[in-house]
């Protein structure tokens, strides 16, 4: 079957550093979603991986390792605005996404 | 320009109840989505549609129907609710399948099935 595993919740302090893991097994590999979805709203899109390596965008970074079905999220100079849920999708050989069930990301002052 | 529009917000519905989710993009994408979002776990795919005139089923499409009359709307349609469809719905658009396209969400319905 498809997998996508991440944690549940991770705490972390404001102005600080925070890597979210996301492993997954899927049939075929497409590409790897990350979204931000605030409670009660909509998923927004963050970032995109196709090949490995690391994809810089401001404050935030995506990581992927084909070989090892691994990805990670990395938020810097974490602010309470960063306090969300974050979703790891991957597009399958059927190109449709299959998500995991994202991570709560609380952010402490 | 609004995007990805969906109505109602929220809604209660009586058990064997039909109820139409209605979706709306301004933004020509080819393709769009229904997801269920239910706590603790991810996303989960209902139907799809590639193109205009064409629909797919997804993850979890029983109890569920679509039709893709044109590029704009993509309504979703239960026929005869049950509590277990009690769930957050997303509609998404994109562009196309491939590439780097992202998915664009609606703000979701919630529904509530008693």
């Amino acid at each position: 079957g498809q997998n996508i595993d991440q944690p549940t919740e991770m705490t972390a302090t404001e102005g600080a550093i925070v890597q979210i893991n996301c492993t997954y097994q899927t049939s075929g590999f497409n590409g790897l979603f990350w979204y931000q979805q605030h409670a009660g709203e909509a998923p927004t899109f963050l970032s995109y991986n196709v090949l490995d390596g690391l994809e810089e965008k401001g404050r935030f970074s995506s990581f992927l390792s084909r070989s090892k079905g691994y990805s990670y999220l990395l938020l810097k100079e974490l602010q309470m605005k960063d306090s969300a849920s974050y979703l790891c999708a991957v597009r399958d050989s059927n190109y449709q996404l299959i998500w995991g069930a994202g991570t709560k990301l609380i952010i402490k002052p | 320009i609004a995007g990805i529009t969906q109505a109602p917000t929220s809604q209660i519905l009586a058990a064997g109840r039909r109820m139409t989710l209605r979706c709306t993009q301004d933004m020509r994408h080819n393709a769009m989505y229904w997801y269920r979002q239910d706590l603790g776990l991810g996303l989960r795919l209902i139907h799809y549609s590639n193109t205009a005139g064409t629909t797919g089923k997804g993850e979890v499409p029983d109890g569920y129907s679509v039709s893709r009359a044109n590029t704009d709307d993509f309504p979703l349609t239960l026929a005869s609710a049950v509590p277990s469809q009690t769930s957050v719905y997303f509609c998404a658009s994109s562009d196309s399948l491939a590439g780097a396209d992202t998915q664009y969400f609606g703000p979701g319905t919630r529904l509530t099935v008693l």
